[in-house]
């Protein structure tokens, strides 16, 4: 699996956009990046993923570049109860093991 | 609601016992984790199952066993030879198959072994 590569910590003010980085230059054709989020002493949600091309639902947009090295992760306006651990994850066209690294620590801030 | 249930929520248990994480879903998913969790880091994997009877050790299987004799079920068992058994165990499912498919987690045991 592609390692990635996140900053350890992020400060956001509410209502602000987040803009969460990460770096995967190692990626595979075939690897999807997955964005999950886990508040303290809960199991991980999961937020989007995207393979090449730009993705948005409810909850964020996934911004990839095009060479797919890195992503965005875009929470357009911060609230409180968006501060957690933010992972990005790269996935192999195998059966599909998740390799989760150490995330960034996001704290939104009235 | 579809989802999976991870019970009990909290777990004591004495050194030298071993004990058995309950581990449910009702998503229909084939494929199902065990993932543990230390303060600070990151998720871990220890075992998966892709189908009914069948398993593979992940990356940290040592001290630990599991069985999955029905889809709905993946009981995880921390045994004594686990020689740090004190974490927060996660359990996930997913849909079989396609790399595009996401993780479905439960919301965790946490595990103290005294």
């Amino acid at each position: 699996d592609a390692k990635t590569t996140q900053p350890p910590s992020m400060d956001c003010a509410e209502g602000r956009a987040a803009n969460l980085p990460c770096n995967h230059s190692t990626i595979s054709g075939n690897e999807y990046v997955y964005w999950y989020r886990q508040i303290h002493s809960q199991g991980p949600q999961y937020i989007i993923h995207g393979l090449k091309n730009n993705e948005t639902n409810e909850m964020a947009s996934l911004i990839i570049t095009e060479d797919r090295k890195s992503s965005t992760l875009i929470l357009p306006h911060a609230t409180l109860r968006d501060t957690a651990v933010y992972y990005c994850i790269v996935r192999t066209d195998s059966w599909g093991k998740f390799q989760f690294g150490a995330g960034t620590q996001v704290v939104v801030t009235p | 609601d579809g989802g999976i249930t991870q019970s009990p929520k909290y777990l004591f248990r004495k050194e030298g016992q071993n004990v058995t994480l309950s581990c449910e879903q009702n998503l229909n998913h084939d494929a199902m984790y065990w993932y543990r969790q230390d303060p600070g880091q990151g998720l871990r994997l220890i075992y998966y199952s892709q189908i009914v009877n069948d398993f593979q050790k992940g990356d940290i299987a040592e001290g630990y066993s599991v069985s999955r004799e029905k889809k709905e079920s993946f009981p995880l068992t921390v045994t004594s030879a686990q020689k740090n058994p004190t974490a927060f165990y996660l359990c996930a499912s997913s849909i079989q198959g396609p790399n595009n498919s996401p993780l479905h987690f439960g919301n965790g045991t946490r595990l103290t072994v005294t």
